[in-house]
């Protein structure tokens, strides 16, 4: 049982390029999340999917779209990157909204 | 907009100290959650509180949802050097269909 994958783990963007960063949960769980963290800023949500089929915008969406593939995939499209989106990203699913979310090991970006 | 703070940002201990770290809201949360990340890690679940008033333990730590349950608290007895990581505590966004989570409280343990 994987629980929540992420991939790829690291990444290096030169500043205007694209990429999508992938997320996959095997725990048949309706909400999926991706967040990023930078120092001394905690966990910041940038879009969300309640359920299969829905996707709204977190905290600090701009600058990023999401798609719901199915109900298992949930991707984070950055589709012309800055240095300021230079961090870490986590992906992560729940059950259902206000249940325990189980977060991906994270994809570290920069961007230069 | 919706906010989650918590207070300190930075603590630092002699092992078998305690700690406290306390998350306030905004607005009121319908729960709280509670995760610990280690150095280099990704966060992971440690409780939920959902009642007002409710104080829940595991081990040597103690959760608490205050009354209003627009705060609460974790405090570890006796720290040890596995305790060492951030702590996040996790509400409910206005809309109420995702986590906002506070900046994190750091805990490192000396020997």
């Amino acid at each position: 049982n994987a629980g929540v994958t992420q991939t790829p783990k690291f990444q290096v963007l030169k500043t205007g390029q694209s990429m999508t960063l992938q997320c996959a949960q095997d725990m048949n769980h309706n909400s999926m999340y991706w967040y990023r963290q930078d120092p001394g800023m905690g966990l910041r949500l940038i879009y969300y999917s309640a359920s299969e089929g829905t996707t709204d915008k977190g905290e600090v969406p701009n600058g990023y779209n999401v798609s719901r593939l199915n109900k298992r995939e949930f991707s984070l499209r950055l589709e012309s990157a800055a240095p300021s989106q230079t961090s870490v990203y986590f992906c992560a699913s729940s059950e259902a909204w206000g249940s325990e979310a189980f977060f991906g090991q994270g994809t570290r970006l920069t961007v230069v | 907009g919706q906010q989650v703070m918590q207070i300190p940002q930075y603590q630092h201990v002699q092992e078998g100290e305690d700690f406290t770290t306390y998350c306030n809201s905004s607005t009121t949360l319908s729960n709280i959650q509670w995760y610990k990340q280690r150095p280099g890690g990704h966060p992971v679940f440690l409780i939920q509180l959902v009642k007002s008033g409710e104080v829940k333990k595991q081990k040597r730590l103690t959760f608490q949802f205050g009354e209003a349950k627009k705060n609460s608290s974790l405090h570890i007895t006796a720290t040890q050097t596995t305790d060492v990581g951030t702590y996040f505590c996790a509400g409910d966004n206005q809309a109420g269909t995702a986590l906002i989570f506070g900046k994190g409280t750091t805990l490192s343990v000396s020997s």
